[in-house]
């Protein structure tokens, strides 16, 4: 059974601080892993890494893909109150048109 | 925003009854999901769909149906809600360019079943 597993499920850190969010998976046909940052509503897409894009950074966010170790990481840099969110993982499949989800990490950032 | 909507956003139902989710998008991509959303479980893949007329089964799809004849409308049909089926339903979307794995997501539907 494919399974996407995120750590830690919940997270409370100051503004300023530097979190790490984990995400490790195990599938049969890995193609692809997604990061998605979700507030009180629709999930809105961050990165995508593959093969051939083990490392994506946009601002404070950034995030690698360790294809040896079947995980990631989403690290975000100097912590801003409107980071609080949840954080979720999938991983996309060869041959299979569809994502498997991570139970997701809550992220809180205090003032 | 990728085009999508979802109607209702919200529903209170009784046990029993059946209930439709629509999903519509704009973007003319290729392929739709549907989720659920629980706490504690992330997104779960309830029927997707990859053309017209062509569905499949997700992890949790028992107790739902779904149907694509149009491009742009996925339905999600509960023939007969129970209480279990107390969610937030996202639809998705992608296909549309060659990233084919990013999903792009509704504002969700807020179902309870008493």
């Amino acid at each position: 059974e494919d399974k996407v597993v995120q750590s830690p499920l919940s997270l409370v850190v100051h503004e300023g601080d530097t979190v790490t969010l984990n995400c490790s998976y195990e599938v049969t046909n890995f193609r692809s892993l997604l990061w998605y940052k979700q507030e009180k509503k629709a999930p809105t897409f961050l990165f995508m890494l593959t093969s051939s894009g083990i490392e994506k950074k946009s601002g404070r966010l950034s995030s690698i893909l360790d294809k040896k170790e079947l995980s990631s990481i989403l690290n975000i840099t100097a912590t801003q109150t409107g980071d609080s969110a949840i954080y979720l993982c999938a991983v996309g499949l060869q041959g299979a048109q569809k994502l498997v989800f991570g139970q997701g990490t809550r992220l809180t950032i205090n003032p | 925003d990728a085009g999508i909507t979802q109607s209702p956003r919200h529903k209170v139902t009784e046990t029993g009854t059946p209930v439709t989710l629509r999903c519509h998008q704009t973007e003319n991509h290729r392929y739709m999901y549907w989720y659920r959303q629980d706490p504690g479980h992330g997104l779960r893949l309830i029927h997707y769909s990859y053309g017209v007329k062509d569905t499949d089964k997700g992890e949790v799809s028992d107790g739902y149906s779904v149907s694509r004849s149009k491009t742009e409308d996925f339905l999600l049909t509960l023939e007969s809600a129970t209480s279990s089926q107390t969610s937030v339903y996202f639809c998705a979307i992608s296909g549309r360019t060659g990233l084919t794995d990013t999903q792009y997501f509704g504002p969700g539907t807020r179902l309870t079943v008493l």
